[in-house]
């Protein structure tokens, strides 16, 4: 079964701290995954994904085949960094199976 | 960049009656699909809304309930029918443009209550 799990529903960190957002998946095939984030009042939007493998707001995410986790990373959390964070892998016919999401809280 | 919206953004409404959803993008998209997120879970795809065809339902999700329509390129709406409060939550469209390798870009959402 396609499944993709967040182990974490909320992760609490201080400013300046490292972050690590975990994501698994399950998937028979070659996956292909993204990561999601929501900010408050904002609409759901891509953030990255592993093909692209760059860096965006300072976040990446390496796609581990072995441990089949693409876990999303962060050397130092930013007040703004404080956002709804979804991992997501492509099935077939474009169809999008999301995590459950982690709320990332980063404190002063 | 492409502008998705949907209306309407919010509303309440009682058991048994019918919302329909639209979604408009301003400009040509290949692929849209509908997404229902219950109050503190993750997103769960209701449908993939096919252009001049019926839309392609995922299981537990089935035309009656949610009849979906895409008469163009570019509009669809998503029905929720004899609604329940089991149907309270927040439905969103997605959009996929051709070239973009599936990225999908989402609609603002429309958050409903039924009482």
């Amino acid at each position: 079964a396609q499944r993709v799990t967040q182990p974490e529903k909320l992760l609490s960190v201080f400013k300046g701290a490292p972050v690590e957002l975990k994501c698994n998946y399950s998937y028979s095939g070659s996956p292909e995954l993204f990561w999601y984030v929501q900010y408050s009042r904002q609409r759901l939007q891509l953030l990255l994904r592993h093909i692209s493998r760059e860096s965006i707001k300072g976040f990446t995410a390496d796609l581990n085949k072995g441990e089949t986790s693409f876990h999303l990373k962060k050397p130092f959390a930013q007040e703004e960094d404080s956002a709804m964070y979804y991992c997501a892998l492509l099935s077939w016919g474009g169809k999008l199976i999301f995590g459950q999401g982690t709320e990332l809280s980063v404190k002063p | 960049s492409a502008v998705i919206s949907q209306k309407p953004s919010r509303d309440i409404c009682q058991r048994g009656t019918s919302l329909t959803i639209q979604c408009q993008v301003d400009s040509q998209v290949t692929m849209m699909f509908w997404y229902r997120q219950q109050p503190g879970q993750s997103l769960t795809l209701i449908a993939t809304a096919n252009q001049g065809s019926e839309a392609t339902y995922e299981s537990g999700f089935v035309i009656d309930k949610f009849p979906i329509s895409r008469p163009n390129l570019t509009f669809s709406t998503l029905t929720v029918s004899n609604m329940s409060p089991e149907d309270s939550s927040i439905y969103l469209c997605s959009v996929e443009f051709q070239g973009t390798y599936n990225e999908q870009f989402f609609g603002p959402g429309t958050r409903l209550t039924v009482l």
